[in-house]
């Protein structure tokens, strides 16, 4: 595709819900980051894919958070059990190489846990 | 994690005046650098990269990279309202797995 996909946009999930939160890359980049950001603060890193293999995913805030690209493309963030901390907005994003090239996020999913 | 430092502002600068943001790491042997833009609500755009020591230009926009004192900066040149947004410094983990990090952004307003 053009750019980075992420849906759904906005989700509101009753506490305990599990939810899952799609990243769809753009074509061809190996790449793949998750972000989770809080009002007022800058993105904090959550998980990185390089094609299929989760190199690092000391970002991940608890065993509640799982992150998955299991064809080395489309990505998904799972939160089971959601808790009203879990709010904010994530953010994916992906660049063509591994090693320090550009990246570029897609418009974010808002998550709110009530 | 690696830590990229930020002041968090707010900077205001009147319309048309040079707008001067600027970044520390912990990581010294990063060696991509990146200055992303994030209007309210949105999500953050690439504006600038830089890899090597020295300046950078594109437009209104330079970046200045200084790797022994381990700091980034963004120039912004006859501000503009529309330049009223948070700016992201990233830098990219080189000592593991190429992750990339980011500061705290640092809110400017340009004031017409």
């Amino acid at each position: 595709g053009a750019g980075v996909s992420q849906s759904p946009r906005y989700k509101v999930a009753k506490r305990g819900q599990d939810v899952a939160l799609r990243c769809d890359p753009i074509s061809g980049h190996v790449s793949l980051f998750w972000y989770q950001q809080a009002l007022g603060q800058g993105p904090e890193f959550l998980t990185y894919f390089q094609n299929e293999a989760q190199l690092d995913k000391s970002g991940l805030p608890s065993d509640r958070f799982f992150a998955e690209r299991p064809e080395g493309s489309v990505s998904t963030l799972k939160i089971q059990r959601t808790q009203q901390e879990d709010s904010a907005v994530y953010l994916c994003a992906s660049s063509s190489q591994g090693r320090g090239t550009e990246a570029f996020f897609g418009q974010g999913t808002r998550l709110t846990v009530v | 994690q690696k830590e990229v430092e930020q002041n968090s502002g707010p900077l205001s600068v009147p319309e048309g005046a040079i707008a001067s943001l600027n970044c520390t790491y912990s990581d010294r042997v990063s060696q991509s650098f990146f200055w992303y833009r994030q209007y309210s609500g949105k999500s953050p755009e690439l504006i600038m990269s830089i890899y090597s020591n020295g300046d950078k230009e594109d437009g209104r926009f330079t970046a200045q990279l200084n790797k022994a004192s381990q700091y980034v900066s963004l120039l912004i040149r006859d501000s503009q309202p529309s330049d009223s947004a948070t700016y992201l410094c990233a830098v990219v983990d080189q000592t593991g797995a190429n992750n990339l990090f980011f500061g705290t952004g640092t809110r400017l307003t340009v004031i017409p």
